[in-house]
């Protein structure tokens, strides 16, 4: 299958402060990327889809100005996470996939993200 | 809106044993459905895709099924080992909107 990288694949942060979180399709041009959020011992949950070239759009309930993602090429996107506070602490994980319609969504490994 | 429901939420096994995980889906309008593990704080591992034509498909000892009409897929674990004890997570890709929804996942383990 396709690779989906994602970088870091950890990283501790102090409150108040910025992480970026980078998402890569590595032998594919992704033109839509989506990004999860999973907290402890509970599932994925979808928190926005990006296209490459237009705004992202976002689930119900996730802030837009907190998470801001960035889809400026067809082969990466960026989640960052503003002004950190300990309860964005979660595992971050990024899809993508490629065409329009119904094509497979590929993984990355995910990030865990630590804000102290 | 797609929402997507795994049963049981935990399941404890001897080793050996053969067992089914179930997932069942509102909204039948899917391209595709996936069988994803995952083991604590680690990412997806892929186990099996299943597009919306197709009723089943199989990788080893694993087996899974699809009835779109009905919203349901089932996981078939066969000869269950200690190694197979994980998260096993339900994913479901719709035509509307193309986003892939997930289960709240099995919690697995498989006793020596």
């Amino acid at each position: 299958g396709a690779v989906v990288s994602q970088h870091p694949s950890r990283v501790i942060c102090k409150s108040g402060t910025s992480v970026k979180i980078e998402c890569r399709s590595l032998d594919f041009q992704a033109t839509t990327m989506f990004w999860y959020r999973q907290f402890p011992k509970q599932s994925l949950m979808l928190m926005a889809t990006s296209n490459e070239g237009s705004k992202a759009t976002y689930e119900q309930g996730v802030e837009k100005d907190k998470f801001l993602i960035n889809h400026a090429s067809l082969t990466l996107s960026t989640l960052t996470v503003t002004s950190a506070h300990p309860e964005d602490s979660s595992f971050y994980i990024c899809s993508a996939r490629w065409g329009v319609g119904d094509t497979e969504a590929f993984f990355g490994q995910g990030t865990r993200l630590t804000v102290v | 809106k797609q929402e997507v429901t795994q049963i049981p939420a935990a399941l404890s096994v001897p080793e050996g044993e053969n067992l089914v995980l179930n997932c069942s889906f509102t909204d039948s309008a899917i391209y595709n459905l996936q069988w994803f593990s995952q083991d604590p704080g680690k990412g997806l591992t892929s186990l099996l895709l299943i597009q919306s034509s197709q009723r089943e498909q199989t990788s080893g000892r694993l087996n899974a099924s699809l009835d779109k009409s009905s919203g349901r897929s089932t996981l078939y674990i066969a000869a269950s080992q200690p190694g197979d004890s994980a998260t096993y997570l339900c994913a479901v890709s719709s035509t509307g909107g193309f986003k892939t929804i997930f289960g709240a996942g099995t919690r697995l383990f498989v006793k020596a």
